[in-house]
């Protein structure tokens, strides 16, 4: 069964440290894709990134990376030099092409960064 | 490009009044999904679409609920009756080819 768990439920750091959510998920499927949204107090869902399972390479944009971990059933996202503006509930989720796309959401972490 | 749009953003009614609401997908994408979010569980995906045929309802919390996509480009999910309950954040999201879903910006709903 597919699952996807975000131990962390909620984080406080200062601004400009960097921090790292945990995400780790579970499938048999061997196609299967991971993302990462954003929940920022507007409420909206915003896409950050979509890695496939045929790609473990680390992926940088900006001051957010996010490391593929195939062998730990892990993808991790670290936000460097954190920022006020990042405070946001972020959603790491999984989706299998044996279940048609359908995404299923882990809990979630709430992130707040005080100046 | 505009993205997906979701209508009413805000929702208030009482109990046992019938609730619709509506979705536009971004044109061109072939998947839509119905997804609720509330405290206790979290985002959960209601029912989705394929090319406007409904593929998967098991998320359907009970026969109170349905939803329709008569064509490509419009969606609604609708409740009769409502109660307190089904207050929560309703989302609307649309994917080409069952890739990245984009998602609307919700209804919050409240039933009262």
């Amino acid at each position: 069964a597919q699952k996807v768990t975000q131990a962390q439920t909620e984080i406080s750091v200062v601004e400009k440290e960097d921090v790292t959510l945990d995400c780790v998920y579970e499938t048999r499927d061997t196609t299967y894709y991971l993302f990462w949204y954003k929940q920022p107090p507007s409420g909206e869902l915003v896409f950050l990134i979509r890695r496939n399972s045929f790609d473990e390479q680390n992926e940088i944009s900006g001051r957010y990376s996010w490391n593929f971990q195939k062998s730990t059933s892990s993808f991790n996202f670290t936000i460097t030099a954190s920022q006020v503006v990042d405070s946001a509930v972020y959603f790491c989720a999984l989706s299998e092409a044996d279940s048609s796309y359908k995404l299923i959401f882990g809990s979630g972490t709430r992130l707040l960064v005080r100046p | 490009d505009a993205g997906v749009i979701q209508s009413p953003r805000h929702e208030v009614t009482e109990m046992g009044q019938e609730v619709t609401l509506r979705c536009k997908p971004i044109s061109g994408h072939d998947y839509l999904f119905w997804y609720r979010q509330t405290m206790m569980r979290g985002l959960e995906l209601l029912i989705y679409f394929n090319n406007n045929v409904p593929i998967d309802d098991s998320g359907m919390p009970e026969d109170r609920f349905s939803a329709k996509m008569p064509n490509a480009s419009f969606s609604t999910l609708k409740i009769q009756p409502s109660e307190p309950r089904d207050s929560a954040v309703y989302f609307c999201a649309s994917t080409w080819g069952g890739e990245t879903q984009y998602f609307g910006p919700g209804t919050r709903l409240l039933v009262l």
